[in-house]
């Protein structure tokens, strides 16, 4: 099946840096890519949702300034988690589908994850 | 709006135990797709089972089975003869074509984490 990195896997930092995370579809060209976080013990709650070459769609409460996500390319994604604190840990998990605008079917693949901790 | 609702948070059974997991959805799309994900203690995301809205025979994988009744709304996922190696949390997922996004969601359910005790 296709394939969906993330990296780092797991990264510390400290309160007010910033960190970004990047998804890559390795064998396949994606033309959405999904970001979802999940909190300990909680359900995976979608963040946004990018097109390739487009404004990254944000879902309800989300802030856009504070997690900026580019989609520069058809492989790769990226997630910068600006000025973080400690209340932005969490897991962060991508996915990356084969489906645009007008397609019956989205096939999504899900990156292995990246554990954030903000100190 | 789309929904997912898995009631039971946690599960525990002894092994060698049939242990079901419910999963009852809400749609407004005519066409969507039902997922299974397990979800082991390193994160990554497993896939099981992708069902579309149109197919409701159920479906056997050695020892996981899916039962989808659209008239009750449910994709139920039994284990049968649970080892220890399932425990971990299992997420049910609704994906559907929203055309007010122009796009696919998927939306997770809550989870349920499945202990299984040798």
């Amino acid at each position: 099946g296709a394939v969906v990195s993330q990296h780092p896997s797991w990264v510390i930092c400290k309160s007010g840096t910033s960190v970004k995370i990047e998804c890559r579809s390795l064998d396949f060209q994606a033309t959405t890519m999904f970001w979802y976080r999940q909190f300990p013990k909680q359900s995976l709650m979608l963040m946004a949702t990018s097109n390739e070459g487009s404004k990254a769609t944000y879902e309800q409460g989300v802030e856009k300034d504070k997690f900026l996500i580019n989609h520069a390319s058809l492989t790769l994604s990226t997630l910068t988690v600006t000025s973080a604190h400690p209340e932005d840990s969490s897991f962060y998990i991508c996915s990356a589908g084969t489906s645009g605008r007008g397609s019956s079917y989205n096939e999504q693949f899900f990156g292995p994850g990246t554990r954030l901790t903000v100190l | 709006a789309q929904k997912v609702t898995q009631a039971q948070t946690e599960i525990s059974v002894v092994e060698k135990e049939d242990v079901t997991l419910d999963c009852v959805y809400e749609t407004r799309d005519t066409t969507y797709y039902l997922f299974w994900y397990k979800q082991p203690p390193s994160g990554e995301l497993v896939f099981l089972i992708r069902r579309n809205s149109f197919d409701e025979q159920n479906e056997i994988s050695g020892r996981y089975s899916w039962n989808f009744q659209k008239s009750t709304s449910s994709f139920n996922f039994t284990i049968t003869a649970s080892q220890v190696v399932d425990s971990a949390v299992y997420f049910c997922a609704l994906s559907g074509f929203l055309y007010y996004t122009g796009g696919f969601k998927t939306i997770f359910g809550a989870g349920t984490r499945l202990f299984v005790k040798a």
